[in-house]
Parts: structure tokens; C-alpha cells; sequence
């Protein structure tokens, strides 16, 4: 079974950093590429961010451009997303999803709140 | 960009009665458009891609349609467990992809 496992969520202050984690099994994680996803609350889903199965592809939304970075370790089976420089818009349900262009399988997604 | 619009915003029926939702593309994104289903407290999940392509496991009640700039998403004969918010997503402008606002499907 498919499984991805989002966890670093929780409280942070405007400006702060945060890093989100992505644990990945029932998959051979190191042929497919990942996505972040955020959706904020009550809101519809933004995409921020696409790594290649290698890692030698990334890409980012502009709304994250120069403040978050994603990486994989496909040895440990792993995606992070460092995140810098919040902003209270970054408050949000953060997901990773695998796919290419269209998103098969997400984790549950952590929340992130960006607050004084 | 290109932005998605979805219609209605809500959509209240009764279960049997069928649903038909839209998703308007503001310019072509040829047959890549895809459809999520999300319930509260859940994460998406993937139900047509390419526009008419049922993903892994989902029942033959939904189906998708379109090309071009106009889509739509139906299902025959609704079940408890269809009321949910549904999300068109395109990807023709890939890596940004990008997500309708979304339609509520509530119970009448």
C-alpha cells in the first residue's frame, strides 16, 4: 500500500523557519517524482513545488520562490521542504503528493501556522 | 497562469440523483485536466485524469469529459460517500500546475 507520511508542522513566528518531512513507502520512491501541495484553511490547493525522481529537477511556485527549498533522500525514502522566511500567508496544510503532472497519492498533510 | 473556474460552488442534491460540475479553463489545456475528490478533514484524491481517464479503483459512476477550455464532471447515480468538495486540476502548463477553486457537493 501506497503510503506518504507528512510531519515538522506546527506554530511559528513571521520570519521564522520550519522543515517538513515526507516519509514514503508501498513504492519504489526513488522512480517517481514528488510534489508539495498546501492548501490553506478553508481554502482550495496551491502547488509550491516539484522535485524529479533523481532530484536533479526542481521547480517552485513564485509565491515560495527564494524562501523554500526542497530536497529528497531516496535512500532514506524521504522528502523535506525547508521553509524560510514565513509569512503569515504561508499558514497552511501542507501536503506531498507523487506524481508527474497529476497527483495519485498524497500523504494527510501537516499544518502550518505562521502566527505572533 | 492559467486559471481554472468551477461551477457551481455548491451543488445540493439528494443520493441517486445525478451530478454534473464544471471547470472552465481560461485559455486550451488541450485534454490535461484532471479531477480530485476531497472530503473533510482528508487529503485529495486523485478520480479522472486526462480529462476522461478513471484513476486506480474508482467506481465506473464517474466519469469526465472535455477538451479544449470546457470540462465536466459527472456522476450517474450519487452515493452517501460522493458528497465531498471536487477540484479540477490542469497541467498543460506544467511544472505549474494549477487547481480550479472548487465545487461542494452537498446533501439536499
Amino acid at each position: 500500500e501506497v503510503q506518504l507520511v507528512e510531519s515538522g508542522g506546527g506554530l511559528v513566528q513571521p520570519g521564522g523557519s520550519l522543515r517538513l518531512s515526507c516519509a514514503a513507502s508501498g513504492f519504489t520512491f526513488s522512480s517517481y517524482e514528488v510534489n508539495w501541495v498546501r492548501q490553506a484553511p478553508g481554502k482550495g490547493l496551491e502547488w509550491i513545488s516539484y522535485i524529479s525522481s533523481g532530484g536533479s529537477t526542481i521547480y517552485y511556485a513564485d509565491s515560495v520562490k527564494g524562501r523554500f527549498t526542497i530536497s529528497r533522500d531516496n535512500a532514506k525514502n524521504s522528502l523535506s521542504l525547508q521553509m524560510n522566511t514565513l509569512r503569515a500567508e504561508d499558514t497552511a496544510v501542507y501536503y506531498c503528493a507523487n506524481g508527474y503532472n497529476y497527483l495519485h497519492y498524497w500523504g494527510q498533510g501537516t499544518l502550518v501556522t505562521v502566527s505572533s | 497562469e492559467i486559471v481554472l473556474t468551477q461551477s457551481p460552488a455548491t451543488l445540493s442534491l439528494s443520493p441517486g440523483e445525478r451530478a454534473t460540475l464544471s471547470c472552465r479553463a481560461s485559455q486550451s489545456v488541450s485534454s490535461y485536466l484532471a479531477w480530485y475528490q476531497q472530503k473533510p478533514g482528508q487529503a485529495p484524491r486523485l478520480l479522472i485524469y486526462d480529462a476522461s481517464n478513471r484513476a486506480t479503483g474508482v467506481p465506473a459512476r464517474f466519469s469526465g469529459s472535455g477538451s479544449g477550455t470546457d470540462f465536466t464532471l459527472s456522476i450517474s447515480s450519487l452515493e452517501p460517500e460522493d458528497f465531498a468538495v471536487y477540484y479540477c486540476q490542469q497541467r498543460s502548463s506544467w511544472p505549474l500546475i494549477t487547481f480550479g477553486q472548487g465545487t461542494r457537493l452537498e446533501i439536499k
